[in-house]
């Protein structure tokens, strides 16, 4: 049973370009969240997919924005890249949205020059 | 608003020894549940232990156990007959009425042998 998947690993980017992760959830899961993790912080929570639709929001700009597909992968997207976007980006999933048995996969790491 | 400090942010123990992670917790919830999560240098977040607020439903596993006080908002996690395995990052992390998480700063435990 493959568990939260997530790709690319590892991304580089300039200021000013816009990037896409992709994130596949544990099979059997409907829900998706992503985090942003800055170096030597806690995740931050950005926002949570379900049913296709964004169902929370944390305090990101509009820059970040995401996609659920109808076989649950999830794309998060940010435009105008900062260099304050260099961070790990995780993605967790789980099975409706107020449960919290949340599984992480092991991020993509984008760093920003 | 929701808040989780982790006053500690370095530890180092030698193997076999206790070790308490603290973690205090600030809500309004009445109802919310408190995490302990994981993460190695592969940088997935791994699942600890959970405690709900309401309720003496939990999930614990071998050596590891917590001090949950409501009066103190504190909820605070022991690892018994510390292992170099467990050298990792932890993450206390707080949910209210969603799935979506608050997390500390985190705490570097380092194991030595």
């Amino acid at each position: 049973d493959a568990g939260v998947t997530q790709s690319p690993t590892h991304l580089i980017k300039t200021r000013g370009q816009q990037v896409t992760l992709r994130c596949s959830p544990k099979s059997g899961h409907d829900t998706v969240s992503w985090y942003q993790q800055a170096l030597g912080q806690g995740p931050q929570f950005i926002f949570q997919y379900y049913e296709e639709e964004e169902r929370q929001r944390g305090n990101f700009p509009d820059r970040f924005s995401g996609h659920q597909f109808p076989n649950y992968s999830s794309e998060l997207n940010v435009n105008a890249l900062l260099l304050g976007d260099s961070a790990l980006y995780l993605c967790a999933s789980s099975y409706g949205t107020g449960r919290y048995k949340l599984f992480f996969g092991s991020g993509t790491q984008l760093s920003v020059l | 608003a929701q808040k989780v400090t982790q006053a500690q942010t370095e530890i180092s123990v030698v193997e076999k020894e206790d070790v308490t992670l603290d973690c205090v917790y600030e809500t309004r919830d009445t109802t919310y549940y408190l995490f302990w999560y994981k993460q190695p240098p592969s940088g997935e977040l791994v699942f600890l232990i959970r405690r709900n607020s309401f309720d003496e439903q939990n999930e614990i596993s071998g050596r590891y156990s917590w001090n949950f006080q409501k009066s103190t908002s504190s909820f605070n996690f022991t690892i018994t007959a510390s292992q170099v395995v467990d050298s990792a990052v932890y993450f206390c992390a707080l949910g209210g009425a969603n799935s979506k998480l608050t997390f500390g700063k985190g705490i570097t435990l380092s194991v030595r042998p």
